[in-house]
């Protein structure tokens, strides 16, 4: 199976910050990489999909970049509504794994 | 508007069967791939079951291969996930989440049900 890691898995951080979440593949995963958000007790909701490229109704201020198995999600000023967990997964082969998670939270 | 709404779950003891069902609306059911994922309380994510747009294709995480079975029913807007000889660690929120594509690989999961829980206890 291929592993996803991510990391920090977690952090605090301030509205209007910058914040870096870093996932890496065991292997390569052919840039079908996506990004998750979830919020307590709520379902995941899709953010960025195949690396980069931004699901539809989520704020520009979500981005994804990287190549090979190192890939990063960026958000480039922290909203209150993004206080919340985050989840890579590959979609590449099966079984589709999903990293540990990063919890974003208040500092 | 994509919904999705799980039913089903419920508590059971172990060695038991639940059938879990996930009503879809508001896109063209037999065009996507569909499947089921699951969340441990206080766990990660973890995906455990996928099916392609026409069931030609089905496809398991290994923990529940041979004890679970996911189908669908075009014609309903339906998809199943039968669940036998349930274990403790199988304890979880399952949700339904439909993929962008016809096929389980490659595509995300673009859209989620709000989930069930299953309970496996004595």
């Amino acid at each position: 199976d291929i592993q996803m890691t991510q990391s920090p898995s977690s952090l605090s951080a301030s509205v209007g910050d910058r914040v870096t979440i870093t996932c890496r593949a065991s292997q390569s995963i052919s840039s079908h990489l996506n990004w998750y958000q979830q919020k307590p007790g709520k379902a995941p909701k899709l953010l960025i999909y195949a690396v980069s490229s931004l699901q539809s109704g989520v704020p520009s201020r979500f981005s994804g970049s990287g190549s090979g198995t190192d890939l990063t999600l960026t958000i480039s000023s922290l909203q209150p509504e993004d206080f919340a967990t985050y989840y890579c997964q590959q979609s590449y082969i099966s079984p589709f794994t999903f990293g540990p998670g990063t919890k974003v939270d208040i500092k | 508007e994509v919904q999705l709404l799980e039913s089903g779950g419920g508590l059971i003891q172990p060695g038991g069967s639940l059938r879990l069902s996930c009503a879809a609306s508001g896109f063209t059911f037999s065009s996507y791939a569909m499947n089921w994922l699951r969340q441990a309380p206080g766990k990660g994510l973890e995906w455990v079951s996928g099916i392609t747009s026409t069931s030609g294709n089905t496809y398991y995480v290994d923990s529940v291969k041979g004890r679970f079975t996911i189908s669908r029913d075009n014609s309903e807007n339906r998809l199943y996930m039968q669940m036998n000889s349930l274990r403790a660690e199988d304890t979880a929120v399952y949700y339904c989440a439909k993929a962008s594509g016809s096929g389980t690989y490659y595509f995300p999961f673009d859209s989620w049900g709000q989930g069930t829980l299953v309970t496996v206890s004595s």
